[in-house]
């Protein structure tokens, strides 16, 4: 079935500092990505959606300074979480959905921040 | 934004057959409807999904209404690892149509 890593698996990172996190699609090609956030206990939250080649849509509320994303080819996405601070805390997980078939999104495995 | 309702937890015996309802009653034509689960500490997994006929697949069976305004998915026989977060998700085409919407979902609990 398709395949979705992610890199780091965990980070923990000094305030102030940037982190980047990959999102790779390995037996896929991926023309859409998403990234998503989850805090403990709650459900998944959508950040952005991002189209290879083109910017991210963002969610709204979501600062596009701070949440960078790019997605540079069709087998990667990352997303840089600049000056972190520990509200940014969470477990950010991305997504992809095939270029040939919409109807499914395969999940990476997550990645789990903590900013001290 | 098409919204779904489902319980907050369920339980359920190992061995024995697990029915997760889901009401849609916001429910568009076009939206199909999907279920993920999450195990703990992990990213979401596809279960299913369908538009108006009944689906099965090697981990679940999904039954949807006749009006589509509800669906039920089916765990046939639960084991311990299928405790995990049920989200039942409408999904429709195009644009942010496109994007998967997560609720708070049912916590499935197995006891063994």
């Amino acid at each position: 079935g398709a395949v979705v890593s992610q890199h780091p698996s965990r980070v923990i990172c000094k305030s102030g500092t940037s982190v980047k996190i990959e999102c790779r699609s390995l037996d896929f090609q991926a023309t859409t990505m998403f990234w998503y956030r989850q805090f403990p206990k709650q459900s998944l939250m959508l950040m952005a959606t991002s189209n290879e080649g083109s910017k991210a849509t963002y969610e709204q509320g979501v600062e596009k300074d701070k949440f960078l994303i790019n997605h540079a080819s069709l087998t990667l996405s990352t997303l840089t979480v600049t000056s972190a601070h520990p509200e940014d805390s969470s477990f950010y997980i991305c997504s992809a959905s095939p270029v040939a078939g919409q109807e499914t999104q395969y999940f990476g495995p997550g990645t789990r921040l903590l900013v001290l | 934004d098409a919204k779904t309702t489902q319980p907050n937890s369920m339980e359920s015996n190992e061995e024995e057959p697990v029915h997760l309802p889901c009401n849609h009653s916001t429910i568009s034509g076009t939206d199909y409807i999907h279920w993920y689960r999450q195990l703990p500490s992990q990213g979401p997994e596809y279960v299913i999904h369908g538009l108006t006929s009944n689906v099965n697949n090697r981990m679940a069976s999904l039954a949807i209404a006749e009006d589509r305004k509800s669906s039920t998915l089916i765990l046939h026989r639960a084991t311990l690892r299928d405790a995990a977060v049920y989200y039942c998700i409408l999904r429709g085409f195009g644009g942010s149509q496109g994007n998967l919407i997560f609720g708070k979902g049912t916590k499935l609990s197995v006891k063994p």
